[in-house]
C-alpha cells in the first residue's frame, strides 16, 4: 500500500536559517504529493503541492519538488521565521481510485528568535 | 475561499455515550473526509464518502459510523464511546476524486472520553 516516512522532530532552528524537511513516499504509479502545516491549535491547511514528475510547488518562501527517481518530495525554506513554528505533514493522493490522503507523522519545527 | 466547519471543537463524553460529530462545507464538494490525529501517529482516515448516501470505509473504521444525508454535511457517530477513541478528529472536503485536487481541511474537534 502507499505510505509517506518523514524526519522526525522537532527540528529546533533560529531564525533565518536554512529549513529542510525530508519526505519520501511508496506508492505505485505517480501520485501527486502535497504539504500541510499545522498551526497550535488549528487544522491543517495546504501549504504546498506537486502532481507530477520534476514539479516544483511553492508557496509562502516554501519549495518542494517532486523527484520520482528518488521518491521523494523534501520540504525547504531558505530563512525561516518564528511564525512559521508548527508541524509540518507531508501526504499523497494516488494516481488511480479514491483521491484519500495517505500522511506521514508530521514533524514538528521550533523556530527561536 | 473553501469553508469546513466542524460544529463542536471541544467535547467532553462518558464511556459508553453516542457521540456525533458534525461537519459542513461550504463548496460543493462531491468527497468528504473523517480523519483522526494523534500524537506520534499522524492523522488516519476513518471513512470517506464521494457522494450523499455513499460511504467508505479508511483505515481505521472500528467503533465509527458516518452518515451523509445532504452533500453538504458529513457526521461522525461514535456508537459506544470509549477511552481510547480520545483524540482529535479532523472534516475535510474535496471537490472530486481528480487526481492533485486539493482536500480542505475543518479546524478539528477535541474529544474526551472519560
Amino acid at each position: 500500500g502507499n505510505s509517506v516516512t518523514q524526519m522526525e522532530g522537532p527540528v529546533t532552528l533560529s531564525e533565518e536559517a536554512f529549513l529542510t524537511i525530508n519526505c519520501t513516499y511508496t506508492a505505485t504509479g505517480y501520485p501527486s504529493l502535497f504539504w500541510y502545516v499545522q498551526y497550535p491549535g488549528e487544522g491543517l491547511q495546504l501549504l504546498l503541492k506537486a502532481t507530477k514528475a520534476d514539479d516544483k510547488g511553492s508557496n509562502k518562501g516554501f519549495e518542494a519538488t517532486y523527484r520520482k527517481e528518488t521518491t521523494s518530495f523534501h520540504l525547504e525554506k531558505g530563512s525561516v521565521q518564528v511564525s512559521d513554528s508548527a508541524v509540518y505533514f507531508c501526504a499523497l493522493t494516488q494516481a488511480s481510485g479514491y483521491s484519500t490522503l495517505t500522511f506521514g507523522k508530521g514533524t514538528m519545527l521550533l523556530v527561536s528568535p | 475561499d473553501v469553508k469546513v466547519t466542524q460544529s463542536s471543537r471541544y467535547l467532553v463524553k462518558r464511556t459508553g455515550e453516542k457521540v456525533f460529530l458534525e461537519c459542513v462545507q461550504d463548496m460543493d464538494h462531491e468527497n468528504m473526509f473523517w480523519y483522526r490525529q494523534d500524537p506520534g501517529l499522524g492523522l488516519r482516515l476513518i471513512y470517506f464518502s464521494y457522494d450523499v448516501k455513499m460511504k467508505e470505509k479508511g483505515d481505521i473504521p472500528e467503533g465509527y459510523s458516518v452518515s451523509r444525508e445532504k452533500k453538504e454535511r458529513f457526521s461522525l457517530i461514535l456508537e459506544s464511546a470509549s477511552t481510547n477513541q480520545t483524540s482529535m478528529y479532523l472534516c475535510a472536503s474535496s471537490q472530486n476524486g481528480a487526481p492533485g485536487n486539493t482536500i480542505y481541511f475543518g479546524e478539528g474537534s477535541w474529544l474526551t472520553v472519560v
